[in-house]
């Protein structure tokens, strides 16, 4: 079955600043990698997806690149700001298939 | 649109007795949903598919006999927990797949948290 690695676990930044988070995916049958933000208690949000046809995505600040060579895929947050803060989960699956989540990333930004 | 509902969003049950959590989708069809359970400061973690009239397809070590799942019309699907433990104790969250529109994007219910005392 695939299995999804992400890193870090948890990510301090300043406000303004950028944050990174990287996922790596074992299945080269996924072809969906979405990333979600996850307030508790709150269901998962999707805040961008990207397929295996595309390399790159970007929706205002945030953006996910795609290597499906390497198998690994990231998220890029640029301005961070405080309401960024929240755990954010990446996953990897597609079709009829369920999604393989990552561990999660506790993002923390600084004021 | 794109709206999935869940109830309870909220169950205290006695250790033994059964649970039926029910997730829907309100503006779609959905041939296919899935039902996941997250443990506190966990990931989500997949436990079944469930497509529209037929048997779920469970993930590995997640008991079929223990966790019924039917998915008995386009727009519904429940979740039986049977004989609760406290072990079972956890956030389950269905998600649905508009297949017509040919996307991948699954649409998460609110969750249902599920306290077994």
């Amino acid at each position: 079955g695939e299995n999804v690695e992400q890193h870090p676990s948890t990510l301090s930044v300043q406000e303004g600043d950028s944050a990174v988070i990287k996922c790596t995916y074992s299945d080269s049958a996924s072809n969906y990698f979405p990333w979600y933000k996850q307030e508790l208690g709150k269901r998962p949000q999707l805040i961008i997806d990207i397929r295996s046809n595309v390399g790159e995505k970007k929706d205002q600040r945030i953006a996910v690149t795609l290597n499906k060579t390497a198998k690994h895929f990231s998220l890029h947050i640029t301005e961070t700001q405080p309401e960024d803060s929240a755990v954010y989960f990446c996953a990897a699956g597609g079709g009829a298939d369920g999604l393989t989540f990552g561990k999660g990333t506790h993002l923390i930004i600084q004021p | 649109g794109a709206v999935v509902s869940q109830h309870p969003s909220w169950v205290i049950c006695k250790s033994g007795t059964s649970v039926k959590i029910e997730c829907r989708s309100l503006d779609f069809q959905a041939t296919t949903m899935f039902w996941y359970r997250q443990f506190p400061k966990q990931s989500l973690m997949l436990m079944a598919t469930s497509n529209e009239g037929s048997k779920a397809t469970y993930e590995q070590g997640v008991e079929k006999d223990k966790f019924l799942i039917n998915h008995a019309s386009l727009t519904l699907s429940t979740l039986t927990v049977t004989s609760a433990h406290p072990e079972d104790s956890s956030f389950y969250i269905c998600s649905a797949r508009d297949a017509t529109s040919g996307g991948d994007e699954q649409y998460f219910g609110p969750g249902t948290r599920l306290t077994v005392t």
